[in-house]
């Protein structure tokens, strides 16, 4: 069965920090790997996702990710984050045989000004 | 174009009562779900529909939820009688057919509170 890790619950930064958010994923076949944005009081936006080809995937507001398939990691990175980036996010796996979407637990992300 | 929608926003019952809830999902898609996601959690599926069939239930408690989707496109979540434990959001979303290159877009959930 198929299952995701978030290990950071909570993280707070100042503005113009780095960020990366840890994601490690388990599952045996292909897999289809999404990072998901939840910000205070609006629903799940697709951040990026990797199907296949280049594991270094650019996403929407400056984020990025990398699939390391013999880490089965897919950590979530911006380089200097702003104050608006502040929400939860969200890693999820689709394996494919079931074509279920999986989620972590999710990473609470503060920004301060 | 429109994104899933679903409804009442928000719900409070007491424990032992029902509730339903109401999903219309992207025109055109052929696949619904309806997640569950307590606070400080990450959303579990609860089920999953390829247009009236359902292709996986396994984590439904069927006790007490139920879901259907008679015409293919609409579906409604109903928990009856509710328990405390089912306070959460529970999320509809969609895509087209389940293959590797479709997105699934979320609505907005709706808020049980079961009091």
């Amino acid at each position: 069965a198929q299952s995701v890790s978030q290990h950071n619950h909570h993280v707070i930064l100042s503005e113009a920090a780095s960020l990366e958010l840890g994601c490690n994923y388990s599952y045996g076949g292909t897999v289809n790997l999404f990072w998901y944005v939840q910000y205070p009081g609006q629903h799940l936006q697709l951040l990026l996702k990797y199907f296949s080809g280049d594991p270094l995937v650019k996403g929407i507001k400056g984020f990025e990710a990398e699939f390391i398939k013999s880490k089965f990691s897919f950590n979530l990175r911006k380089p200097s984050v702003q104050w608006s980036d502040t929400a939860e996010y969200f890693c999820a796996v689709r394996g494919d045989s079931s074509y279920k979407l999986i989620f972590g637990s999710g990473t609470r992300l503060l920004v301060r000004p | 174009e429109a994104g899933v929608a679903q409804s009442p926003r928000y719900k409070i019952i007491e424990k032992r009562q029902s509730v339903a809830f109401w999903c219309n999902p992207i025109s055109g898609h052929a696949t619904l779900y309806w997640y569950q996601q307590i606070l400080g959690q990450g959303p579990k599926l609860l089920i999953q529909f390829q247009n009236n069939g359902v292709v996986d239930d396994s984590q439904l408690p069927k006790d007490r939820f139920s879901a259907e989707r008679l015409k293919g496109v609409d579906s409604t979540l109903k928990i009856q009688p509710a328990k405390l434990e089912d306070s959460a959001v529970y999320l509809c979303a969609s895509s087209l057919e389940p293959s590797s290159g479709n997105t699934i877009y979320f609505g907005e959930g709706s808020w049980l509170t079961v009091v």
